[in-house]
């Protein structure tokens, strides 16, 4: 089971809109709409921000949002603030042998 | 209040076996498959495995297959992960997570609560 690919690293000034990519492919981004991103601060759990591609959970920030094209799914944080500094994984559901696989994660740095 | 706390990591030499446990509190139990998740030092999240409801299916990575085995007591609202044969690069923070049920009862295929995490230290 190979984890999805993201970049490792993100950077934008406070106020700006980032992009983070997921990619992986046709038995699990690509087939399901499952997809879901974490944020992790250091030396804490990782939170979920978006699920079911687009969806957000209560609580979490309208400046978060998700979306899938093809075998990428994609999140935007708009209005980059210092507090989205963190560790950022997608996941998503997978046809194989385990139920989800997580991607290789991406260090979003606040300028 | 939904809590998980995860206990039982602590270290132990290659080949060794060690048992962790999840104690669930503030929701049902026995509705929610659960996973583990582990993160090695400085690296990113790996999936371990899953267990449904019953504890009648379950689920493993390649890495961890034969070695691991994954059980619950849903009396006791405890998660297990027996760990065997442990090898260096099995030295990690182990989560273990809820998957999250919609309100019509199906899942919505994702981790919803997290514990905090239990140390493994694989050394001799």
């Amino acid at each position: 089971q190979s984890a999805l690919t993201q970049p490792a690293s993100v950077s934008g000034s406070p106020g700006q809109s980032i992009t983070i990519s997921c990619t992986g492919n046709r038995s699990d981004v690509g087939v399901y709409n499952y997809v879901s991103w974490y944020q992790q601060h250091p030396g804490k759990a990782p939170k979920v921000m978006i699920y079911e591609v687009s969806n957000r959970p209560s609580g979490v920030s309208n400046r978060f949002s998700g979306s899938k094209s093809g075998n990428t799914a994609s999140l935007t944080i708009s209005g980059l603030q210092a507090e989205d500094e963190a560790d950022y994984y997608c996941s998503s559901y997978t046809s194989t042998s385990t139920p989800f696989v997580f991607g290789t994660g991406t260090k979003v740095t606040v300028l | 209040e939904v809590q998980l706390v995860e206990s039982g990591g602590g270290l132990v030499q290659p080949g060794g076996s060690l048992r962790l446990s999840c104690a669930a509190s503030g929701f049902p139990f026995s509705r929610y498959a659960m996973h583990w998740v582990r993160q090695a030092p400085g690296k990113g999240l790996e999936y371990v495995s899953a267990i449904s409801r019953s504890g009648d299916s379950t689920y493993y990575a390649n890495s961890v297959k034969g070695r691991f085995t994954v059980s619950r007591d849903n009396s006791k609202n405890t998660l297990y992960l027996h760990m065997g044969s442990l090898r260096t690069e099995d030295m990690a923070v182990y989560y273990c997570a809820t998957e999250a049920y919609g309100s019509s009862g199906y899942s919505m295929y994702f981790l919803d609560y997290w514990g905090q995490g239990t140390l493994v230290t694989v050394s001799s």
